[in-house]
């Protein structure tokens, strides 16, 4: 069974960049499935924030894609995201996730941390 | 970008009712190629990550009770539970994956 944790600093400073990783267990990041990081601000809905292949390929929500980069590390079998010039705005829990295997739902989720923008 | 927009925002059944859930995307989701509908729906209770309950628009995940359903295709999808149960008090989200991925905004369910 696919599982994912994600870690990284509870705080971060406005205009500073955010840093989150998220480590797979139970399969292989060089698995044939995207891996993808969701955010979830306070009493908010769900937003999709990108995607990445183990190949190094990726898909931006064209909101913050000027600001937002998601990398794989397969030796370590995690990926990661680093958002950028973050504001009170980016607030929320981070999820990661990944699809099935037969469609592009997301089936993995991790548990979510919170990261609040303040200074 | 496709938007996704659910409705209504919250509704309130009694147990053992029927609850519907309305999602309507900007653009078809429909895949001609493989008649397809890039379409998934979630649970999502106070605290936890959202659960997969359905795929393909009308595919149940494995371990699903079969009083969710889902239906639609093209542009318009509705999310069913049959018969409300106290354990579904939840919010309940429709994504799309045709085009990268947007959800809605989501739909409260509660017990009237």
């Amino acid at each position: 069974q696919v599982q994912l944790q994600e870690s990284g600093p509870g705080l971060v400073k406005p205009s500073g960049t955010l840093s989150l990783t998220c480590a797979v267990s139970g399969g292989s990041i060089s698995s044939t499935n995207w891996w993808t990081w969701v955010r979830q601000p306070p009493g908010k809905g769900l937003e999709w924030i990108g995607e990445i292949w183990h190949s190094g390929s990726t898909n931006y929500n064209p909101s913050l894609k000027s600001r937002v980069t998601i990398s794989v590390d397969k030796s370590k079998n995690q990926f990661s995201l680093k958002l950028s010039s973050v504001t009170a705005a980016d607030t929320a829990v981070y999820y990661c996730a990944r699809d099935t295997d037969v469609s592009g739902a997301f089936a993995y989720w991790g548990q979510g941390t919170l990261v609040t923008v303040s200074s | 970008d496709i938007v996704m927009t659910q409705s209504p925002d919250s509704l309130a059944v009694s147990l053992g009712e029927r609850a519907t859930i309305n999602c309507k995307s900007s653009q078809s989701v429909l895949y001609s190629s493989n008649n397809k509908n890039y379409l998934a729906w979630y649970q999502q209770k106070p605290g936890q990550p959202p659960k997969l309950l359905i795929y393909w628009a009308s595919t149940r995940e494995s371990g699903v009770p079969d009083r969710f359903s889902g239906s639609g295709s093209g542009t318009d999808f509705t999310l069913t539970i049959s018969s409300l149960q106290a354990e579904d008090v939840a919010v309940y989200y429709c994504q799309q994956y045709y085009n990268t991925r947007t959800f809605g905004q989501g739909t409260k369910v509660e017990v009237k």
